[in-house]
């Protein structure tokens, strides 16, 4: 069963502090991760998009990484802003056509505090 | 460029009512998709437009919902009659490219109470 498990489910974080988030699949055949940002009442926004090649991705204070062999993945974020306050979901894109299917984790839910 | 919208923003109607949720993608992407997430749950595939052909609806939980894309450009996912475990919030997204890189632009959701 294709499925993607996140932890923790929910942290606090101190103003300027890093954290890490992480990511857990058993999607198969995997085609590609992808880490999200929630903010309250909006739609996920992509933050990066990574293939089985692919370790590190970076966009701004956020980098994923990416072990494909232990099915597992991370997103660090670096000097937390307060803006940073929102749901992190991640998601794997498997195929078995062209077109491929998507599992969504449930998401980790980030509070940045001052 | 404005991005996907999508109409209502919420939605409160009874049990056994009609409901229909409206999605605009972002100009000239071919690929829509619905997605819906139950409170507490993660966020599900219910299906997915190539221009106005449905490629994969594999997703969607029974007959009683319906999704259309009229001319290839906005869609409709209409739910009737509702039950109370249709209550959630209801993701469209488009993408330009279709592959396995095409990159999702999401809309904002409508949330559906069904009471």
């Amino acid at each position: 069963k294709n499925q993607v498990e996140q932890s923790p489910q929910s942290l606090i974080i101190l103003e300027g502090k890093n954290c890490t988030l992480q990511c857990n699949y058993t999607v198969s055949p995997f085609s590609n991760l992808r880490w999200y940002k929630q903010d309250t009442g909006r739609g996920p926004v992509s933050l990066t998009i990574m293939t089985f090649s692919e370790n590190t991705k970076s966009n701004g204070r956020y980098t994923a990484t990416l072990d494909a062999d232990t099915k597992q993945s991370s997103l660090h974020i670096t000097a937390s802003q307060l803006s940073d306050s929102a749901s992190y979901i991640c998601v794997v894109r498997w195929t078995t056509d062209s077109w491929g299917k998507f599992q969504f984790g449930a998401g980790t839910q980030v509070v940045v505090t001052p | 460029e404005a991005g996907v919208t999508q109409f209502p923003s919420h939605s409160v109607i009874e049990k056994g009512q009609t409901v229909t949720l409206r999605c605009d993608p972002i100009s000239g992407h071919d690929n829509l998709y619905w997605y819906r997430r139950v409170m507490g749950k993660e966020i599900k595939f219910l299906l997915h437009f190539v221009k106005e052909s449905k490629q994969d609806e594999s997703g969607m939980p029974n007959n009683r919902f319906l999704a259309e894309r009229t001319g290839g450009t906005y869609s409709t996912l209409k739910v009737q009659p509702a039950e109370l475990e249709d209550s959630g919030v209801y993701f469209c997204a488009s993408s330009q490219a279709g592959g396995p890189i095409g990159e999702q632009f999401f809309g904002p959701g409508t949330r559906l109470t069904v009471l």
